[in-house]
């Protein structure tokens, strides 16, 4: 069974920062792409953060409202993903998603295939 | 970036209705656009992806269809399992972008 589990949530201040964890199991976690996807409290999905694979270069993509404080990685051997969150505000707050990003062969679209349950980010005072 | 827009942003439905949701890109996307299903309290899940194949298990009461900037998730009877958030995404530029959901619930 392909399983996503984030963690490290928490409540934090305005300012700080924090590191979510995305544990892969259930499927060659090293060749697949992995997507952050958020969810502020009432609200709907918002896109954050890409990662490919090695084998194109673990290369990286972000959100224009998380560009230059999150970051991105992965640790394969681990087979886990994470996102560095800096300089937090109020508005990063909600339920961080790590997604799989995959291309099937029956398809040239990229999409998320299978979700984490989530790991909820306060960002409060 | 892509602004992804859906309409209605809800929708009040009967069981056995049929029903269907619009997503509209800001510029053409092909036919690189996904819909997710989100229940209460729940991750969401993959409901079709390239506009129009369904994901393993779904029921054939959906489909997708469209190109380009305009696309559409028809429901074709309405099951009570049906209730919940629906978003449409597109994978057609390196930044993904969802549009802002339509909720879906019971008259």
């Amino acid at each position: 069974e392909v399983l996503l589990v984030e963690s490290g949530g928490a409540l934090v201040q305005p300012g700080r920062s924090l590191r979510l964890s995305c544990l892969g199991s259930g499927f060659t976690f090293r060749d697949y792409a992995l997507t952050w996807v958020r969810q502020a409290p009432g609200k709907g999905l918002e896109w954050v953060s890409l990662i490919r694979s090695k084998v194109y270069g673990a290369t990286t993509e972000y959100a224009a409202s998380v560009k230059g404080r999150f970051s991105i990685s992965r640790d394969d051997s681990k087979s886990i993903a994470y996102l560095q969150m800096n300089s937090l505000k109020i508005e990063d707050t909600g339920v961080y998603y790590c997604t799989r990003d995959v291309v099937r062969h029956t398809s040239s679209t990229s999409m998320f295939d299978c979700w984490g349950q989530g790991t909820l980010v306060t960002v409060s005072s | 970036d892509i602004q992804m827009t859906q309409s209605p942003s809800s929708l009040s439905a009967s069981l056995g209705d049929r029903v269907t949701i619009t997503c509209r890109a800001s510029q053409s996307i092909s036919t690189n656009l996904n819909w997710y299903k989100q229940s209460p309290g729940k991750a969401p899940k993959l409901l079709i992806y390239g506009t129009s194949i369904l994901d393993s298990g779904v029921p054939s009461t959906f489909s997708g269809s469209g190109s380009g900037t305009e696309f559409t998730l028809t429901i074709s009877s309405l099951q009570p399992e049906d209730f919940a958030t629906y978003y449409c995404q597109q994978s057609h530029t390196n930044a993904r972008s969802f549009g802002q959901g339509t909720k879906l619930e019971i008259q």
